[in-house]
């Protein structure tokens, strides 16, 4: 069985500042992805930044970077320079052979 | 791309009604899947399809629940004699195949009185 872990239900910071949000998993199968996605309170679940099990780099997308540990079996998400509209709830979720498994997510919220 | 689109938004029925839902995915994905989602939680996997072909459905899914996908296009997601315990946000998504990016559609807010 696939499972995701966020252990940070609710994460707060000031605008401009750096948060890091953590996320460990647990999967037998040895070619998956994890993904990092947000969800703003009108609900529309919106990709932020995805990574291949089989790359060592980390992927960004502009503000937004991952720490993925394999061996630990980590994917942390780091946004940088937070601005207010990053505000949502965010998961980090694991496909394998065919879904997405979920975290239960973590509620950031940016601070004026 | 016009993304995921999902009708309707919401819906309130009374317990033991008949529902269904759409799912229009992004044209050129074969993938297509629904998940649901309550409150304060994760979305849960439902079921997923490759082109027409349904090819796993949850535990989740009761007999109360059928999905179909004819021609490889739109989705839907219908709940039979609904019950309290079915109100939540049922997704849909789409991606080109497999490892490919899902995309999400608004979800259709289900409560039942």
């Amino acid at each position: 069985a696939q499972t995701v872990t966020q252990s940070q239900p609710e994460m707060s910071v000031q605008e401009a500042e750096t948060v890091t949000l953590s996320c460990t998993y647990d999967t037998s199968e040895s070619d998956y992805y994890l993904f990092w996605y947000k969800q703003p309170p009108s609900r529309q679940m919106i990709l932020v930044i995805r990574q291949e099990a089989y790359k060592q780099q980390n992927a960004t997308e502009n503000r937004f970077s991952v720490n993925f540990q394999k061996a630990a079996k980590s994917f942390s998400l780091k946004i940088s320079d937070s601005q207010l509209g990053d505000a949502a709830m965010y998961f980090c979720a694991l496909q394998g052979a065919q879904k997405l498994v979920f975290g239960q997510g973590t509620r950031l919220t940016i601070n004026p | 791309d016009t993304g995921v689109s999902q009708d309707p938004r919401h819906k309130i029925t009374k317990r033991g009604q008949n529902v269904t839902f759409r799912c229009d995915p992004i044209s050129e994905h074969n993938r297509l899947y629904w998940y649901r989602q309550t409150l304060g939680q994760g979305p849960e996997f439902l079921t997923y399809f490759q082109n027409e072909a349904q090819l796993e459905k949850s535990r989740l899914l009761s007999d109360r629940f059928s999905a179909e996908r004819p021609k490889g296009s739109f989705s839907t997601l219908e709940i039979q004699r609904t019950e309290q315990g079915d109100s939540a946000m049922y997704l849909c998504a789409s991606s080109r195949g497999w490892g490919e990016t899902q995309y999400f559609g608004p979800g259709t807010r289900l409560l039942v009185l």
